[in-house]
């Protein structure tokens, strides 16, 4: 069975300094990947996605993720952090074959900022 | 707004009464999904429909969970006599489907309070 693993719950970082978060993902084949931000009491907004190509993926609000296939890996980065950028991520996956596209989540990473 | 609606955004009910909520996705997506989200974890597939036929439930979807898609449009999810455990976060999500992949876009959800 799909799962994704996301190994931080919750991250603190400083405004201005970078962050990485982890997402590891298991799976019969290479999935369509995603990142996802959820600020309280919204819905999903998605960052980023891979499909296929280059590994490294730009998305919006200045964050970009790098698949690592050897390492069944989808780590989504930011240089340069913003206090607005303090919300929960998820990272999830989608089949690429069949006819259903549900996601299977990860349990996410709750992102604190501090000034 | 053309996104997707859901309604209401928050619901309390007594344990055992009967709850319905509504979706109404972007109105040229064919695919709609809901999704449970509980507290501290991701979003968890429940069932989706294409135009108005339901294709998928997942064993998630309990005997009281109820889902419709009439006319391929709006949505609605009821759930019958309603337990502690139900208290969650619905979403609701669209996309057009057709043999590739496109974007899911979710709702801000309605938040369920079982008491």
């Amino acid at each position: 069975a799909q799962s994704v693993t996301q190994p931080d719950i919750h991250i603190t970082v400083s405004e201005g300094a970078s962050l990485e978060l982890r997402c590891n993902y298991s799976y019969g084949a290479t999935p369509y990947l995603f990142w996802y931000v959820q600020s309280p009491g919204q819905g999903l907004q998605l960052l980023l996605k891979y499909f296929s190509g280059d590994t490294l993926v730009q998305g919006i609000k200045g964050f970009e993720a790098e698949f690592k296939r050897s390492q069944s890996s989808f780590n989504l980065r930011k240089p340069s952090v913003h206090w607005s950028d303090a919300a929960e991520y998820f990272c999830a996956v989608g089949p690429r074959s069949g006819s259903a596209r549900q996601l299977t989540f990860g349990s996410g990473t709750q992102l604190t900022v501090l000034p | 707004d053309t996104g997707v609606s859901q309604d209401p955004r928050h619901k309390i009910t007594k344990r055992g009464q009967n709850v319905t909520f509504r979706c109404d996705p972007i109105s040229e997506h064919n695919r709609l999904y809901w999704y449970r989200q509980t507290l501290g974890q991701g979003p968890e597939f429940l069932t989706y429909f294409q135009n108005e036929a339901q294709l998928e439930k997942s064993r998630l979807l309990s005997d009281r969970f109820s889902a419709e898609r009439p006319k391929g449009s709006f949505s609605t999810l009821e759930i019958q006599r309603t337990e502690q455990g139900d208290s969650a976060m619905y979403l609701c999500a669209s996309s057009f489907y057709d043999s590739g992949y496109t974007e899911a876009f979710f709702g801000q959800g309605t938040r369920l309070t079982v008491v």
